[in-house]
């Protein structure tokens, strides 16, 4: 089945510094939906953005994401974490048929300190 | 706009008992969900429901059962709970926009058994 792979369980970085998350996935569908969402203390998961669109930038909010297909990956990107950039992060796949079910990764943790 | 609630916020069971958590959402969503949300493991699908009275089973779905009563509601049973089991249930809906779902979480139910 679909799956999703986040390799870090967590983050640390200086406020300041560039954030890179790490997404790749594996699916067989050609066409795949790659979203990010992310979850703040004591809060919901809430879309942060979303591609289906090979090696098109999509950007929300200071963050970005390429969906490469050749590679099937969707890093989450940042010039520069601020403090309130802490939070959850998954990374999920949906199959473009369905529309409807999400498989998500098993999370990034993002610390920021000063 | 609208929102998702989830009833209760916290549940305490005891071992073997069987427990409902319950979800209202006035989005008017076709589509309502249930996830398990365990530290790092990421969101796990339970069940979902693409319509009333419909209802589809995740990769989570074994010990738990679900009802879709109306468009509004989506309801999760836990059949059995499980000694020092912990984790927080995540109700969410969607709807289709550019031709892909977008999910809306509500605040979750975290549940403890002793």
């Amino acid at each position: 089945g679909d799956s999703v792979t986040q390799t870090e369980g967590l983050v640390t970085l200086t406020e300041g510094l560039p954030v890179m998350l790490n997404c790749t996935y594996q699916t067989i569908y050609s066409n795949p939906f790659l979203f990010w969402y992310v979850q703040h203390l004591n809060e919901s998961p809430r879309l942060l953005l979303k591609s289906f669109t090979d090696n098109k930038r999509t950007e929300h909010q200071g963050f970005h994401a390429t969906l490469h297909k050749s590679s099937s990956s969707f890093h989450l990107q940042k010039s520069s974490a601020q403090l309130s950039d802490s939070a959850l992060y998954y990374c999920a796949l949906s199959e473009t048929s369905s529309g409807q079910k999400l498989v998500f990764g098993q999370g990034t943790i993002l610390k920021v300190y000063l | 706009g609208g929102i998702i609630t989830q009833t209760p916020k916290f549940l305490i069971g005891q071992e073997g008992q069987k427990l409902t958590l319950k979800c209202q959402q006035n989005f008017n969503h076709d589509t309502m969900y249930w996830y398990r949300q365990d530290s790092g493991k990421g969101l796990r699908l339970i069940y979902y429901s693409i319509t009333e009275n419909d209802l589809q089973k995740g990769d989570l779905s074994e010990g738990y059962d679900a009802s879709r009563e109306k468009k509004s509601s989506f309801s999760l049973t836990v059949t059995s709970a499980q000694k020092n089991e912990m984790a927080v249930f995540l109700c969410a809906s969607s709807i289709l926009t550019d031709n892909q779902d977008t999910q809306y979480f509500g605040p979750g139910t975290r549940l403890l058994v002793l």
